[in-house]
């Protein structure tokens, strides 16, 4: 079946610095949706990506989608504290009718 | 406005008990999902509703889990004869619409501990 894999699974850095996550999808993705999930919280979702090669970007957050619909990238620019938190990806295949497969996640911790 | 509500927000439960787990969606959503999420795992999809309609129950991991929305607004997973295995925090979410493109909102969840 469908499978999404993120990378890393953690990563630490100093306040400032950058951080990025990757997923990557067994399959072709109709859409693929971030969401962050604080510690101790429930996932709230951050963005949703359609097109192929799209970039979105929120503030510090830039989010792409490749171009075979296969990846995605997630990349946040001089991280703050409020940064804290694991990081999704979730896809959807071009057959389902609704449901998301879920990465990981990638936990991201920042020192200030 | 009241978001995904969940209860109740805590079970502990012996071995074998059954339990019974509430989710209240956004008022008007018809799109209703439940997922059981592990300690430091993603959400892993179990079942999905439009409206009162099951349309996917492939990620249900045995005929001990069973979900309900009768109505099309609350929903109900109820497992049977619970296990240690089943411990981990059960999330609902719901969404607008039906097409598959929408942001899903999240429940807080409800974690089970099956001692």
């Amino acid at each position: 079946g469908q499978q999404v894999m993120q990378i890393p699974q953690y990563q630490h850095v100093q306040e400032g610095e950058d951080f990025t996550t990757y997923c990557n999808s067994s399959t072709t993705l109709s859409n693929i949706q971030w969401y962050k999930q604080r510690p101790g919280g429930h996932p709230v979702f951050l963005i949703q990506l359609v097109k192929s090669g799209e970039v979105k970007k929120q503030k510090r957050l830039t989010f792409q989608f490749g171009e075979a619909k296969k990846n995605s990238s997630l990349h946040i620019t001089a991280t703050q504290t409020t940064d804290v938190g694991t990081y999704f990806c979730a896809g959807r295949d071009g057959g389902s009718q609704g449901n998301l497969i879920f990465g990981k996640g990638t936990k991201l911790s920042v020192k200030p | 406005g009241a978001g995904v509500s969940q209860s109740p927000r805590y079970k502990v439960a012996k071995r074998g008990q059954d339990v019974a787990l509430r989710c209240d969606p956004i008022s008007g959503h018809v799109s209703l999902f439940w997922y059981q999420q592990a300690l430091g795992q993603g959400p892993e999809f179990l079942t999905y509703f439009q409206n009162e309609a099951q349309l996917d129950k492939s990620g249900l991991p045995s005929d001990r889990f069973f979900a309900e929305r009768p109505e099309g607004s609350v929903s109900t997973l109820k497992i049977q004869r619970t296990q240690q295995e089943d411990s981990a925090v059960y999330l609902c979410a719901s969404s607008l619409r039906s097409s598959g493109g929408d942001e899903q909102f999240f429940g807080p969840g409800t974690r089970l501990t099956v001692l």
